[in-house]
């Protein structure tokens, strides 16, 4: 099975501040990756699929970038709605990244 | 716009079969564009898929639930199913129902959860 590690699982940063997020996948996953964005008491909500497009909606804000085995997801100028908890997921077996929780400083 | 909304008993007993139902809203479940799946997550911890269903009927489940789950879809009630059997304490999680994309665009609608305990 593959498995998923991203890192940090915990980050603090400032509003304004460019943040990356980055998961690891422990075998080749081609582009098949997306990233979700998880408020607490909320569904997740799709940021960014095949690894690098934007969903509908989404702000510019957010991109998504890799293929292969290492994917990252940048926050280019950090807003205070960012606060939340972001999860990779991979397409083969569909597993979760273990999460990166972003707090605002 | 696409709304999920699950259903089903929020308490369930050790070694029974947990049985919850998504239903669909704002869009076929038949369109042959998409997938249908099931996620869990136990309080303060992360997510873990469960399988998915597709309208054909056909399923992939995640290994380590494979012997425990089955996945249904009812296309005439805009429809899908999840039976998980023989569940313990391990199994009490907000449970979530969420769409697919064909080919590889993530699960872009979810419903909005809910909470099964396990306990006797």
């Amino acid at each position: 099975d593959i498995q998923m590690t991203q890192s940090p699982s915990t980050l603090s940063a400032s509003v304004g501040d460019r943040v990356t997020i980055t998961c690891r996948a422990s075998q080749s996953i081609s582009s098949w990756l997306a990233w979700y964005q998880q408020k607490p008491g909320k569904a997740p909500k799709l940021l960014i699929y095949k690894a690098s497009s934007l969903e509908s909606g989404v702000p510019s804000r957010f991109s998504g970038s890799g293929s292969g085995t290492e994917f990252t997801l940048t926050i280019s100028s950090l807003q205070p709605d960012d606060s939340a908890t972001y999860y990779c997921q991979q397409y083969d077996n569909y597993s979760f990244g273990q999460g990166t929780r972003l707090e605002i400083k | 716009q696409v709304q999920l909304q699950e259903s089903g008993p929020g308490l369930v007993k050790p070694s029974q079969t947990l049985s919850l139902t998504c239903t669909v809203s704002g869009g076929s479940i038949s369109s042959g564009s998409y997938y249908w799946s099931w996620i869990r997550q136990p309080a303060g911890k992360g997510l873990e898929w469960i399988g998915r269903v597709y309208a054909s009927g056909n399923t992939n489940y995640n290994p380590s639930l494979k012997s425990r789950v089955t996945i249904s879809v009812d296309t005439s009630q805009n429809q899908f199913s999840l039976n998980l059997s023989s569940v313990t304490a391990a199994d009490t999680a907000v449970y979530y129902c969420a769409r697919g994309s064909i080919p590889g665009g993530g699960l872009d609608y979810w419903g909005q959860g809910t909470l099964v305990t396990v306990s006797s």
